[in-house]
C-alpha cells in the first residue's frame, strides 16, 4: 500500500462536464502535490498545498480548481476542459525533503 | 533555471543484462536532492533513492546502484542482472532545498526501460 490513493483511476468526460478528482493520504504529510503527466512531457507541478493552504499555483488555467479541506484530502475539481487536458494526474504527498505519489487518474476528454 | 536531462528517451535489454540510466542535471544551487522514481504501467511513481548534493558517495541497495558525480552534474542508475519487472519508465527529479514544508520537483522526461525474457 503507497499511503496515497486516488480516485477514480479512469475518467471520461465531455467538454462541457464538471467532474472532481480526489486523493488521500494516511502518511501524516503536511504537503500535497497535483502534477499533470502528458504524454512524452515531464511530469508539470500544478498546484502545492502546505498545511491546507495553496503556496504554488504554475499557471494553471481556472478551468482547473483545486481544494484542500484539510492535511489528508486534495482535490482537483474539473470544468469546461479541453480535448488537450487529456492526462494523468498525479496525486503526491510529502515533508520537505521527498514525495510520495499516488497511482494517478488517467483523464480523457473528448 | 533548473533542469534535468535523460537524454535516453528507450533502452531495451536481455534479461540479466546490466543497464544505465543517465541523468544530467543543471542548477545554480549549492543545496539540493536528485531523486529516482520508477513508473511502472500501473502508473504510480515508485520513490527509488533521494540524494543530498553534499553527499557524493555511490550507494547500493540490491541489484540497484547509484553513481553520483557532481563534477560533471550527473546522478546515473545502475540496474544489474535485469528482470523482466524492472521494465518501467524510470524518471530523474531535482529539488531546492527550500528548507520549508514542501518541496518543488523538477523532473526528465522519462527513460522507458524494456526488459526482454
Amino acid at each position: 500500500e503507497t499511503g496515497v490513493t486516488q480516485t477514480p483511476r479512469h475518467l471520461v468526460m465531455g467538454m462541457t462536464n464538471k467532474k472532481s478528482l480526489k486523493c488521500e493520504q494516511h502518511l501524516g504529510h503536511n504537503a500535497m502535490y497535483w502534477y499533470k503527466q502528458s504524454a512524452k512531457k515531464p511530469l508539470e507541478l500544478m498546484f502545492v498545498y502546505s498545511l491546507e493552504e495553496r503556496v504554488e499555483n504554475n499557471s494553471v488555467p481556472s478551468r482547473f480548481s483545486p481544494e484542500c479541506p484539510n492535511s489528508s484530502h486534495l482535490f482537483l475539481h474539473l470544468h469546461t476542459l479541453q480535448p488537450e487536458d487529456s492526462a494523468l494526474y498525479l496525486c503526491a504527498s510529502g515533508t520537505g525533503d521527498e514525495q510520495f505519489f499516488g497511482p494517478g487518474t488517467r483523464l480523457t476528454v473528448l | 533555471a533548473q533542469k534535468v536531462t535523460q537524454a535516453q528517451t528507450e533502452i531495451s535489454v536481455v534479461e540479466k543484462e546490466d543497464v544505465t540510466l543517465d541523468c544530467v542535471y543543471e542548477t545554480r544551487d549549492t543545496t539540493y536532492y536528485l531523486f529516482w522514481y520508477k513508473q511502472p504501467p500501473s502508473g504510480e511513481l515508485v520513490f527509488l533513492i533521494r540524494r543530498n548534493s553534499f553527499d557524493e558517495q555511490n550507494e547500493i541497495s540490491g541489484r540497484y546502484s547509484w553513481n553520483f558525480q557532481k563534477s560533471t552534474s550527473s546522478f546515473n542508475f545502475t540496474i544489474t542482472a535485469s528482470q523482466v519487472v524492472d521494465s518501467a519508465v524510470y524518471f530523474c527529479a531535482l529539488s531546492e532545498n527550500s528548507g520549508g514544508a514542501t518541496n518543488k520537483l523538477i523532473f526528465g522526461t522519462g527513460t522507458l526501460l524494456a526488459v526482454q525474457p
